[in-house]
């Protein structure tokens, strides 16, 4: 049964970056899937941040893009997330997922499971 | 950007039928995926695909996907299903989420 669990710091100050990494368990990162970074503000929804192939692809949501790296260790078996230049509005949970995506021409099937546990991001002086 | 929309809050009485819709742009063009949370939770994919359960989620949870809509059906509700439960679907080389729906069970 593959599992997730994020790591990282709790607590990071404005204008710095965010950094997560993912450790997964009972499955190996290069064969196969997407790995992704989903984030959640207190009370609110879900948001995308961004998914990684174990090749090394990735893609980004359009609204964090510009500040979002993410990476992959496949010796490790491991993917990170930076964030930088946060502010307030990045505070968050932050989960890890697996991705299964499935593309034929422009149409994908994707889904995320399992996910990790969360870990709270609060961004603060 | 593409937009998934979901209505904010469902109630339902144990033992009957749940509804929660997901409304996009042409969205039964598109695969959609249904996520449950329960409070301090991580999400837990319950549809797949459109109309597909994984290994584990009870057969009273279904999913349908036409024209504009996607629908998560619960039949004969129970009390461990009151959760927050969010759409999912792929554009545009984006992922995207609907907004989460609160699902009562009174």
């Amino acid at each position: 049964q593959v599992q997730l669990q994020e790591s990282g710091p709790g607590l990071v100050k404005p204008s710095e970056t965010l950094s997560l990494t993912c450790t997964v368990s009972d499955y190996s990162i290069s064969s196969g899937y997407y790995w992704g970074w989903i984030r959640q503000p207190p009370g609110k929804g879900l948001e995308w941040i961004g998914s990684i192939y174990h090749s090394g692809s990735t893609y980004y949501n359009p609204s964090l893009k510009s500040r979002v790296t993410i990476s992959v260790d496949t010796s490790k078996n491991q993917f990170s997330l930076n964030l930088s230049s946060v502010t307030a509005a990045d505070t968050a949970v932050y989960y890890c997922a697996r991705e299964f995506r499935d593309c034929s021409g422009t149409r994908c099937r994707n889904w995320f499971g399992p996910w990790g546990q969360g870990t709270l991001v609060t961004v603060s002086s | 950007s593409y937009d998934l929309t979901q209505p904010p809050s469902v109630s339902v009485s144990p033992g009957q039928t749940a509804s929660i819709t997901c409304s996009g742009d042409k969205l039964g063009d598109k695969y959609a995926s249904w996520y449950q949370q329960k409070p301090g939770q991580s999400p837990v994919l319950v549809i797949y695909q459109d109309d597909k359960r994984p290994s584990g989620i009870p057969e009273r949870f279904s999913g349908s996907n036409s024209g504009n809509t996607a629908t998560l059906t619960i039949s004969g509700t129970q009390a461990m299903d009151e959760a927050d439960y969010y759409c999912q679907a792929w554009d545009s080389s984006t992922v995207v989420f609907g907004g989460g729906t609160k699902l009562t069970v009174l």
